[in-house]
């Protein structure tokens, strides 16, 4: 299952399947990113973070893409579980001028 | 490990009427953030305090006072509160002096109603 930035900001997949959920950010300064997963009534979470310099980065059933060139960012979640029902949501950040600037999140449900 | 804790939880408040939201994080970290979070909207940052001492507006500071007590605690203080402040408060630390190359690690919140 894929969604694409605010027009689509749920999505429903089911378990096992793959998720995409994407993230489209607005200042071509922005060279640290951070996709955040908040479950209803917690604080964000960290995921997984990527810099500039690098297109691609991978953890544990998660792989963040960065487009530089479309200002593109998106969370791949391998073999979704119910656990990962969430809200996730991306974070630009221009570290040389210290400001972050927080996207509204997709609602990832996983339907069993 | 608590983490970054917030209190209190809930919160109900008249207009006009003052509070302070606390935090404190054991993390031994360097950098702390006062975050609010509305429906259909992302993140705003309202003050974050660098290093202890320190402290400097965010995006949305109008109606809002921070202190930096020591090292592991950072207060929020709604001096008159209105309507519009309605939201739900989040308190983040980093590592890091000026923190903005790291990730941040957030308390669970504190959901404030003004009426």
């Amino acid at each position: 299952g894929e969604n694409v930035g605010l027009h689509l900001p749920t999505l429903s997949v089911q378990e096992g399947d793959n998720s995409i959920i994407n993230c489209a950010y607005s200042n071509s300064a922005s060279d640290y990113f951070i996709w955040y997963k908040q479950e209803s009534g917690k604080g964000p979470q960290f995921i997984i973070d990527i810099r500039s310099n690098m297109d691609k980065r991978q953890g544990q059933r998660v792989t963040v893409l960065l487009n530089k060139t479309v200002k593109h960012l998106s969370l791949q979640i391998a073999a979704t579980q119910p656990g990962d029902s969430a809200v996730y949501f991306c974070a630009e950040t221009n570290t040389n001028a210290g400001k972050s600037t927080f996207g509204d999140g997709t609602t990832l449900t996983v339907k069993p | 490990n608590a983490g970054v804790t917030q209190t209190p939880k809930f919160q109900v408040l008249k207009t006009g009427q003052s509070m302070t939201l606390q935090c404190a994080q054991d993390m031994n970290h360097n950098s702390m953030y006062w975050y609010r979070q509305d429906p259909g909207m992302g993140l705003r940052l309202i003050y974050y305090s660098a290093s202890e001492g320190t402290t400097d507006k965010g995006e949305v500071p109008n109606g809002y006072n921070v202190s930096r007590l020591n090292k592991r605690e950072f207060s929020l203080r709604l001096e008159s509160a209105a309507p519009s402040q309605t939201s739900v408060y989040f308190c983040a630390s980093s590592e890091n002096r000026r923190g903005w190359d790291q990730p941040q690690h957030f308390g669970d919140g504190t959901r404030l109603s003004i009426l």
